[in-house]
């Protein structure tokens, strides 16, 4: 069975901290992602990797970068944690291929006061 | 902009009867769509997928409409358990997307027996 394990479950953090959320996953798949879910706004791409070291932008990068030195690891970084970005966030993981589905973990609810 | 909509923040149907949930989208490049499964601290997890070759996928109790000229797709569900109960999110793809999926804002499902 597919694992994809994020390292916290919930996380309160300061305003102007700077925030890494990590990301494992077992099944050696190649592309990594970073999604937000928010009420009425359902889950939007944050960041992805489909290789060691590559990153490519989503939907809504600003405020976060990202970090991917081993394939099995895909971090998020919060430079500057503000209160906009309390959100859960979802990191997922899958074979290349438009047709191979995500694989999610169980998401870390971040709440930044 | 929301390029994939779903309507219909919540849904409420017995156990034993179909369970519809309907999803619209703008963005005539989207040509794979997916229907993932959300329990509450949980993941989303994969539920069924549709091409844009196709016009209906079965599995189970699951069936996936997609009508290309309406740009509109629907999950059907039955029988309804009340297992099924979950927040369902419905996403596409542009095949040459690179797998960036984009989502629907989520509809709850809730069977009452």
């Amino acid at each position: 069975d597919v694992k994809v394990t994020q390292s916290s479950r919930y996380l309160v953090k300061r305003t102007g901290e700077k925030v890494f959320l990590e990301c494992v996953q077992d099944m050696d798949h190649e592309n990594m992602f970073w999604y937000r879910q928010d009420p009425g706004l359902g889950l939007r791409l944050i960041y992805f990797s489909y290789d060691v070291k590559m990153k490519e932008k989503g939907d809504i990068p600003e405020g976060y970068s990202v970090s991917r030195e081993k394939k099995e690891r895909f971090s998020l970084i919060l430079e500057s944690a503000s209160t906009n970005q309390t959100s859960m966030y979802l990191c997922a993981s899958t074979f290349p291929g438009y047709n191979s589905p995500l694989h999610f973990g169980n998401g870390t609810r971040l709440t930044v006061t | 902009d929301q390029q994939v909509k779903q309507n219909s923040p919540s849904l409420s149907v017995q156990e034993g009867r179909i369970s519809i949930l309907n999803c619209d989208y703008t963005n005539s490049m989207f040509d794979y769509f997916l229907w993932y499964k959300k329990y509450p601290a949980e993941g989303p997890t994969f539920l069924i997928s549709i091409s844009s070759i196709k016009d209906k996928n079965e599995d189970g109790r699951f069936t996936v409409f997609l009508n290309k000229s309406a740009k509109h797709l629907s999950l059907h569900i039955v029988p309804s358990q009340p297992g099924d109960s979950a927040v369902y999110f419905c996403a596409a793809s542009a095949s040459q997307g690179a797998q960036k999926l984009v989502f629907g804002q989520g509809t709850r499902l809730t069977i009452n027996p």
